[in-house]
């Protein structure tokens, strides 16, 4: 989607941490998202922040926040293989519009052994 | 159903010909989306139903593609008169309660128009 951007590769040893990051534009989004896609399989909801919080952590993940850059990341502790996909970032297209979400391109982890 | 169910998985069609996919959403699950997403793209919204009722279909190309929740469960995007460019994996989701982001994605169905 235009609204939302992310580099399209990352590739980490594992047991690193990788960081994906995230640059959207509607300052009006009130959650942003990350969806995990893995090879012939629909898109799974990882996490997501709300738009007044700076950071989000659930077990591995950690998800930070800069409203005023409108810069989300997405950091993973402990990379294994099996954390090898895609991963999208999201934002809801205003308030209150429910699961119409504008995803970025998707950034393609790889992660090696 | 245990997750969002779509069919056909592929669909491989002439430029000209009418197709129709399918979406059986996660049973009691109140809103339905569509998106398409072509290759290496992430998804794009078409269309989403609260219910039998279509709220938003401005993600629509043009008015070849329509879709239809009649009974506010299976729903079924139409594509008329395919073109090729309309090939993509045209994805459905759906979300427990209307005002959440958490979209349950099925496994998609990918045309190819040729």
């Amino acid at each position: 989607g235009e609204d939302v951007e992310q580099s399209l590769f990352l590739s980490v040893r594992e047991g690193d941490s990788s960081v994906i990051n995230c640059t959207y534009t509607d300052s009006s989004s009130t959650y942003l998202y990350w969806y995990k896609q893995e090879p012939g399989a629909g898109l799974q909801l990882l996490t997501y922040i709300f738009s007044n919080m700076d950071m989000k952590q659930d077990q591995r993940l950690t998800v930070l926040l800069n409203k005023k850059d409108k810069h989300l990341s997405l950091r993973i502790a402990d990379t294994q293989t099996g954390d090898s996909a895609i991963y999208f970032c999201a934002e809801s297209k205003g308030n209150n519009q429910g699961g119409k979400l504008i995803f970025g391109q998707g950034t393609e982890l790889s992660v090696k052994p | 159903g245990a997750g969002v169910s779509q069919s056909p998985r592929y669909k491989v069609t002439k430029r000209g010909q009418d197709v129709a996919l399918r979406c059986d959403p996660i049973s009691g699950h109140v809103s339905l989306y569509w998106y398409r997403q072509a290759l290496g793209q992430g998804p794009e919204f078409l269309t989403y139903f609260n219910y039998e009722a279509q709220q938003d279909k401005s993600g629509l190309p043009n008015d070849r593609f329509s879709a239809e929740r009649p009974e506010g469960s299976i729903s079924t995007l139409t594509i008329q008169r395919t073109e090729q460019r309309d090939s993509a994996m045209y994805r459905c989701a759906t979300i427990q309660r209307a005002n959440t982001g958490e979209l349950f994605f099925g496994e998609g169905s990918r045309l190819t128009v040729l």
